[in-house]
């Protein structure tokens, strides 16, 4: 079975600090990983993708792959109040080439003003 | 910018029937998803769908389940004889296809069995 291992938090962080959200991911092929947030009742919406070894960043969002440890992260830098989401650490696992998104349980974050 | 639309919002049905949820992916998106989220769980994948035919179905899709693309726009889920446990939100995606891996969800229809 493959899967897609988060603290499911809440994590809460102060307005205007660094929020880090961390993930492990066990199949190891996997070459392509998301992350999505998910405010309560609505659906997923794709906010990074990272398929190198390395940072990405996008505005206030920097996504961390580290493929040898199977770990993706991502930092949400200037923390704001609309940030607080649950963000779903999603990764593509293929079998016999058909693919498919595996996703995390999420993690709840909370920016406090 | 272009979305993934799904009708309808809020679906209340008794336990046996019959539901079709609905879902236009985005226009020039080749492969076509399923996923559901039961209520403070994970997303969970349910099946795919490339050229016509389901390319991957997970061990929740049975044979209660099924998709179709009955014109150029529709993509759409059947559930034939409903059970309260698929008592859900159901999630669409599409994917553009060559080489963009990138999905993007619909805004789900909520399933509700009595």
């Amino acid at each position: 079975q493959k899967e897609v291992e988060q603290n499911s938090g809440p994590l809460s962080v102060p307005e205007g600090a660094i929020a880090s959200l961390n993930c492990t991911y066990s199949d190891r092929g996997s070459q392509s990983f998301f992350w999505y947030r998910q405010y309560s009742g609505k659906s997923p919406e794709l906010i990074m993708s990272i398929y190198s070894n390395g940072d990405k960043e996008d505005g206030r969002f920097t996504a961390q792959l580290n493929k040898a440890s199977q770990y993706v992260s991502l930092l949400i830098r200037d923390s704001q109040p609309s940030d607080s989401a649950t963000y779903l650490c999603a990764v593509i696992t293929t079998n016999f080439g058909n693919e498919k998104l595996t996703f995390g349980t999420g993690t709840r974050l909370t920016i406090i003003p | 910018e272009p979305e993934v639309t799904q009708t309808p919002s809020h679906q209340v049905t008794q336990m046996g029937q019959e539901v079709i949820l609905r879902c236009v992916p985005i226009s020039n998106h080749l492969y076509f998803y399923w996923y559901r989220q039961i209520l403070g769980q994970k997303v969970e994948f349910l099946v795919s769908f490339y050229n016509n035919e389901i390319s991957e179905k997970s061990e929740i899709f049975d044979d209660q389940f099924s998709v179709e693309r009955p014109d150029g726009s529709n993509f759409t889920l059947k559930i034939r004889s409903t059970k309260l446990e698929d008592s859900a939100m159901y999630f669409c995606a599409s994917r553009q296809g060559r080489g963009y891996n990138e999905q993007f969800f619909g805004p789900g229809t909520r399933l509700t069995v009595l």
